[in-house]
């Protein structure tokens, strides 16, 4: 069954600091990507999406991920991290026609000012 | 435009009796989709519908879940003999279509006592 990993349940940055927050996944194929961003008592925000094509996507609020096809990785990067960035942040694979999404664990960012 | 919204934003009810929960998708999104969100078990897949179909039920946990979706549109998660451990929050996300990205709603808080 696919899978997928979010390794780190809890990362604390400085404000101003650089972050990456890693996802990995299991699957045969290339699924769809995805990072959503969900504060606290909010639904889940899309930040970015791969589907195909450049393997470096943008995304809203100056975030970026990578997809790594030899590591079956997406991680999240932002250069410079700013307070309000502090939330809890999931990677999700969609597969099938339904494109149904499994979700990671999630991360939960806390911004020291 | 207006977004996914779900009512009651939150609800409290009794061991052993009935709730419905009700999402409304983005108007023209023919997909629809439930999760679920709880501390023991992150956030999971529970039911897809395309138009007023489900293709897709293999994430309810048990019989006492169903729902239904008509005129392609609304959609209404019913629990039945609820349980304390359905408490959780009750995630909707529609897309125009299944392979689209889905766009999520604030969620029903349940909480079962």
């Amino acid at each position: 069954a696919q899978s997928v990993t979010q390794p780190d349940i809890h990362i604390t940055v400085s404000e101003g600091a650089s972050l990456e927050l890693r996802c990995n996944y299991s699957y045969g194929a290339t699924p769809y990507l995805f990072w959503y961003v969900q504060s606290p008592g909010q639904g889940l925000q899309l930040l970015l999406k791969y589907f195909s094509g450049d393997t470096l996507v943008q995304g809203i609020k100056g975030f970026e991920a990578e997809f790594k096809r030899s590591q079956s990785s997406f991680n999240l990067r932002k250069p410079s991290v700013h307070w309000s960035d502090a939330a809890e942040y999931f990677c999700a694979v969609g597969l099938g026609g339904g494109n149904k999404l499994t979700f990671g664990t999630g991360t939960q960012l806390k911004v020291e000012l | 435009g207006a977004g996914v919204s779900q009512s009651p934003s939150n609800k409290v009810t009794e061991k052993g009796k009935d709730v419905e929960l009700r999402c409304d998708p983005i108007s023209g999104h023919t997909a629809l989709y439930w999760y679920r969100q709880s501390l023991g078990q992150g956030l999971e897949f529970l039911i897809y519908f395309q138009g007023n179909s489900a293709p897709d039920k293999s994430g309810l946990p048990s019989d006492r879940f169903s729902a239904e979706r008509t005129g392609g549109s609304v959609s209404t998660l019913t629990i039945q003999r609820t349980q304390q451990e359905d408490s959780a929050v009750y995630l909707c996300a529609s897309s125009p279509t299944p392979q689209e990205t889905q766009y999520f709603g604030p969620g029903t808080r349940l909480l079962v006592l």
